[in-house]
């Protein structure tokens, strides 16, 4: 199985920083990694697919990069709606697997 | 409008069965895979099952292989997860969820709450 591991586990930011979520894979996954948030109570969202393509009707201060075994999420001014937890996802091949998390809360 | 409706959880006792019901509209059914997602209280999420738009291709999970079984009914757009000798670690929200053009999930049910519980 291909192991996901995000960092870092928890992100104290402000509003208007800039932040950086980085995820790895165990192994190749090319580019198929998709990065979802989930608010309390909530069902996730999808933020990005196929490593850097933004999902429609998602803001433009999301942004994914990477190939291979690493990649990131950037938020480029983060925004009060922005605070809860994201999650990586490879679909490369099955067993598809998420990272861990990383909650982004307030500094 | 793409909805998805998660419907069955509830409170069973360990070594019991629960069937998942997960309800679409707005899409053209057949043409899409679903997978269900799963979530323990206050832990990740991890994958536990796809099948394909003609259930074809079906797939688990090693944690519920052999326990879980998957299906669909295109006529009723309908997707199933029927969840035989249930365990204390099954207890989690079970989402159901629309497979993307290659493995991502695009839509999104609220989530079915099964707990397992002596």
């Amino acid at each position: 199985d291909i192991q996901m591991t995000q960092s870092p586990s928890t992100l104290s930011a402000s509003v208007r920083d800039r932040v950086t979520i980085t995820c790895r894979a165990s192994q190749t996954v090319n580019s198929w990694l998709a990065w979802y948030q989930q608010k309390p109570g909530k069902a996730p969202k999808l933020l990005i697919y196929k490593a850097s393509s933004l999902q429609s009707g998602v803001p433009s201060r999301f942004s994914g990069s990477g190939s291979g075994t690493e990649f990131t999420l950037t938020i480029s001014s983060l925004q009060p709606d922005d605070f809860a937890t994201y999650y990586c996802q490879q679909y490369n091949s099955f067993p598809w697997t998420f990272g861990q998390g990383t909650k982004v809360d307030i500094k | 409008e793409v909805q998805l409706v998660d419907s069955g959880g509830g409170l069973v006792q360990p070594g019991e069965s629960l069937r998942l019901s997960c309800s679409a509209s707005g899409f053209i059914f057949s043409s899409h895979a679903i997978s269900w997602v799963r979530q323990a209280p206050g832990k990740g999420l991890e994958w536990v099952s796809y099948i394909g738009g003609s259930s074809i291709t079906i797939w688990y999970a090693d944690s519920v292989k052999g326990r879980f079984t998957i299906s669909r009914d295109n006529g009723n757009n309908a997707v199933y997860l029927q969840m035989n000798n249930l365990r204390a670690e099954d207890t989690a929200v079970y989402y159901c969820a629309r497979v993307g053009s290659r493995g991502y999930f695009d839509f999104w049910g609220h989530g079915a709450l099964v707990t397992v519980s002596s």
